[in-house]
Order: structure tokens, then sequence, then C-alpha cells
């Protein structure tokens, strides 16, 4: 299985500040198509998962644009440019071109 | 808006069969997309179970290859996983999902149900 690590795997970040998220893959993300297929997702304390963005930067609706993805290949950076209350929670990144799709092991975001 | 509730037992003997419905509103299962189940536990994080399409082509995780089979109700609008063989390794909370594309991950996934495996 391809192995998703991330880092760090707890973030203290003051309200308003920017935060990244760093996630590596054991294996090239590109797929036979030509995609990359890594996502991110948010899971705020007591609720399910909800997925930011897919294919390494594209947000989903309504994920507010302080959210953006980057990276290729096995390098992947998730950022928020201005940290609120309510992005604590855990972030996960998943990648779907090797199967079975893997996740990495999480970052807690909390505010410092 | 698409929603996910999932049922089923929150206690399982080992070596039983845990056995999950997948209720899904707002959105007919028939209409197109894979629907899946993941689960998450503390040791394990979260961890990929299998997906299926309406006309019931599945895939599931080889590393549950074998004690997995998921099926689609139509009539009901629902979706549903049973494992087999279970142990204390299987205990997890176990989400069920709508696949916006396969390998992009989900775009609605239910609450989640607790199911612990103990005698």
């Amino acid at each position: 299985d391809v192995v998703v690590t991330q880092s760090p795997v707890s973030l203290p970040v003051t309200l308003g500040q920017p935060a990244s998220i760093s996630c590596r893959s054991s294996q090239g993300l590109v797929h036979s198509d030509g995609n990359t297929y890594l996502s991110w997702f948010q899971q705020r304390p007591g609720q399910s998962p909800r997925r930011l963005i897919s294919q390494v930067s594209n947000r989903d609706s309504g994920v507010p644009d302080r959210f953006s993805g980057s990276g290729s290949g096995t390098d992947f950076t998730l950022k928020i440019s201005r940290v609120e209350a309510e992005d604590v929670g855990i972030y996960y990144c998943m990648q779907g071109t090797h199967w079975p799709i893997t996740f990495g092991q999480g970052t807690r975001l909390e505010i410092k | 808006q698409v929603q996910l509730q999932e049922s089923g037992p929150g206690l399982v003997k080992p070596s039983e069969t845990l056995s999950l419905t997948c209720a899904v509103s707002g959105y007919s299962v028939n209409r197109g997309y894979y629907w899946g189940w993941i689960r998450q536990s503390p040791a394990k994080g979260l961890e990929w179970i299998g997906s299926i399409y309406w006309t019931g082509s599945a895939y599931s995780n080889p590393s549950l290859t074998g004690r997995v089979t998921m099926s689609v109700d139509t009539s009901k609008n629902q979706f549903s996983l049973k494992l087999t063989s279970v142990t204390a390794a299987d205990s997890a909370v176990y989400y069920c999902a709508r696949l916006g594309g396969v390998l992009i991950g989900p775009d609605f996934w239910g609450l989640g149900t607790l199911v612990s495996v103990s005698s």
C-alpha cells in the first residue's frame, strides 16, 4: 500500500496567522490518466470528515478561499492563509491514485 | 441535500459478522456515483473498506478481501456492508459515504456508527 505521511502531527497556531501541513507519499501520485489524486479532508471535533480539496488544488464548493492546496509528485501541502477558530480539528490527506486508497495519519490543528 | 445514515448493531462478538446499512436520502443510489465504506479507529486512523456502484460492481481493500461483502438495494435507496470473522481489530467508527469521484474521496459522509467487537 502507498504510505502517506503527514507533518507535523500537531500544529498550534495563533488566530489570524498562516498554517501549513505537509503530506508525502511513498510513491508518486500521477495516475495513468494524467491526473494527480490527492485530496484533503477536515474533521472538526465530534464531526465526520469533510472534503476540502481534491486533485491537489481544487477547492470543494463552500470551502473558504483561505484554504489552498499545492504540490506534485510525492510532496503536497495544505495552507490556511489566516487561521480562524472554526478551523480547529484534524486534517487528513488522502491518495486515490493507487489502490487501495490510503489516508495520512492526520495533523491536529489547535489554537495557541 | 444528500444525507446518509448508518445503522446496525453497536456490539458484535468475535468471529461473528458485522452488518451495517446506510440509508440515503436526497439522492438516488442508482443515479450514478460509487458508494463507500470507511472506518476510523485510534490504531489505524482512517481506513478505506470498499466501494460499490448501484449495478453491484464493487471493490474492497485487499487487506479485507474475503471478509467484505457489499450490496445495494435500489428499492430502499440504501447500501450495505457485511464483514465476517470480526476481531477486536475491527472495532471502529464506520462511515458510509457518497464517492463524488472514487479517486477523489467522499463528498458526503454519514455521521458514523461505533462498532465494538467484544464477547
